[in-house]
């Protein structure tokens, strides 16, 4: 069975400093995986996705993923942070094999930006 | 440039009371769904639907129904709350089912059960 860990309930960065956001997966075959973005109050936005191909993913507002398959892992990157960054961030799983579309997700990192 | 639309937005409910909560996309999505989002839990998937007519169950199915009459809607029903419903219920749709689509998320709907 699929299934996503997110070892970071909270993280807190100061703006301007770079970011990452740890997730692991367990999946028995290549998986399709993507980060979200929630905004508070709001819906789940897609900031990127890993189907095939290059391991790094370039994604909207300047993050970047990177698959390691050694390492069962996906995380997230930014540079440099901006205060608008603060948000919750979650990873998802997706089975190629599940026949139609049944994402698991991660528990979340709630992202917190200090001046 | 509606995307997805998800109403109400908050509701209050007595235990034992049923209520339907609504889901529309304009984006002619054949593929829709609806999760549950709990503190520390994440996004577990209730139901979804593969096109009109098309039903089948997620991760957390009991005490919740769904029908997909169109390609539009797809609305969820509780027959009969409970306080364990207690969530953030959020409605997603996707171009088609298959594997690794990306999802469009409506802004979600906070319900209470009393």
């Amino acid at each position: 069975a699929q299934s996503v860990t997110q070892p970071d309930i909270h993280i807190t960065v100061s703006e301007g400093a770079s970011l990452e956001l740890r997730c692991n997966y367990s999946y028995g075959a290549t998986p399709y995986l993507f980060w979200y973005v929630q905004s508070p109050g709001q819906g789940l936005q897609l900031l990127l996705k890993y189907f095939s191909g290059d391991t790094l993913v370039q994604g909207i507002k300047g993050f970047e993923a990177e698959f390691k398959r050694s390492q069962s892992s996906f995380n997230l990157r930014k540079p440099s942070v901006h205060w608008s960054d603060a948000a919750e961030y979650f990873c998802a799983v997706g089975g190629r094999n599940t026949g139609f579309q049944k994402l698991v997700f991660g528990t979340g990192t709630r992202l917190l930006v200090s001046p | 440039n509606a995307g997805v639309t998800q109403t109400p937005k908050f509701q209050v409910l007595k235990t034992g009371q049923s209520m339907t909560l609504q889901c529309a996309q304009d984006m002619n999505h054949e593929y829709m769904s609806w999760y549950r989002q709990d503190p520390g839990m994440g996004l577990r998937l209730i139901h979804y639907s593969v096109g009109a007519g098309i039903t089948d169950q997620g991760e957390v199915p009991n005490g919740y129904n769904v029908s997909r009459s169109t390609t539009e809607d797809f609305p969820l029903r509780l027959l009969s709350a409970a306080p364990s419903q207690t969530s953030v219920y959020f409605c997603a749709s996707s171009a088609s089912g298959l594997p690794g689509q990306p999802q469009h998320f409506g802004d979600g709907t906070r319900l209470s059960i009393l």
